[in-house]
């Protein structure tokens, strides 16, 4: 069964400041990995996806990923963080494989951002 | 185009009672999914449609959960009889085919008392 892992429950990181989130997967095959952000009562956002090729993937608001398939990994990052992208962050892995699209959650990583 | 709309935002109800929630997807995605997260817990999915029929719906909880999507449009979920572990942000998604963006609603915070 597929699974994911968000080790950070809660993360302060001051304005202008790097940003790395962490997310672990298990899954049999090739996975299909994404990142969602979800602001206060805001449903939740894609912020960037992984299907195949290059391992460095680029999002919106500036955020970045990169699949280690070496390392069950697919951290989300960003160089420079903002005090509006304080949110709560969720890993998700989906299946690949014919219509099945559900996708499997990590319990997400709440962002606060001091300024 | 409109996002992925969900009735009511808040729900606060008493154990034993019924609650239906709605989900109107974007206009012409023919996937609708149900997902829950409870109180600091993982966002759980609980069932797929494709228009009008169950795709997969391996994570309903019990049969207390009842979830319709009649003419391949807008889609209830109703809970009946409501118990307090039934408390939790409940989430519809859309999508127009598979392997296209998931977008989600804003989510039905229900209280169960």
């Amino acid at each position: 069964a597929q699974s994911v892992t968000q080790p950070d429950i809660h993360i302060t990181v001051s304005e202008g400041a790097s940003l790395e989130l962490r997310c672990n997967y298990s899954y049999g095959a090739t996975p299909y990995l994404f990142w969602y952000v979800q602001s206060p009562g805001q449903g939740l956002q894609l912020l960037l996806k992984y299907f195949s090729g290059d391992t460095l993937v680029q999002g919106i608001k500036g955020f970045e990923a990169e699949f280690k398939r070496s390392q069950s990994s697919f951290n989300l990052r960003k160089p420079s963080v903002h005090w509006s992208d304080a949110a709560e962050y969720f890993c998700a892995v989906g299946s690949n494989t014919g219509t099945a699209s559900k996708l499997t959650f990590g319990t997400g990583t709440r962002l606060q951002v001091t300024l | 185009e409109a996002g992925v709309t969900q009735f009511p935002s808040h729900s606060v109800i008493e154990k034993g009672q019924t609650v239906t929630l709605r989900c109107d997807p974007i206009s012409g995605h023919d996937n609708l999914y149900w997902y829950r997260r409870v109180m600091g817990k993982e966002i759980k999915f609980l069932l797929h449609f494709v228009k009008e029929s169950k795709q997969d719906e391996s994570g309903m909880p019990n049969n207390r959960f009842l979830a319709e999507r009649t003419g391949g449009t807008y889609s209830t979920l109703k809970v009946q009889p409501a118990e307090l572990e039934d408390s939790g942000v409940y989430f519809c998604a859309s999508r127009a085919v598979y392997n296209s963006p998931l977008h989600f609603g804003n989510g039905t915070r229900l209280t169960v008392t």
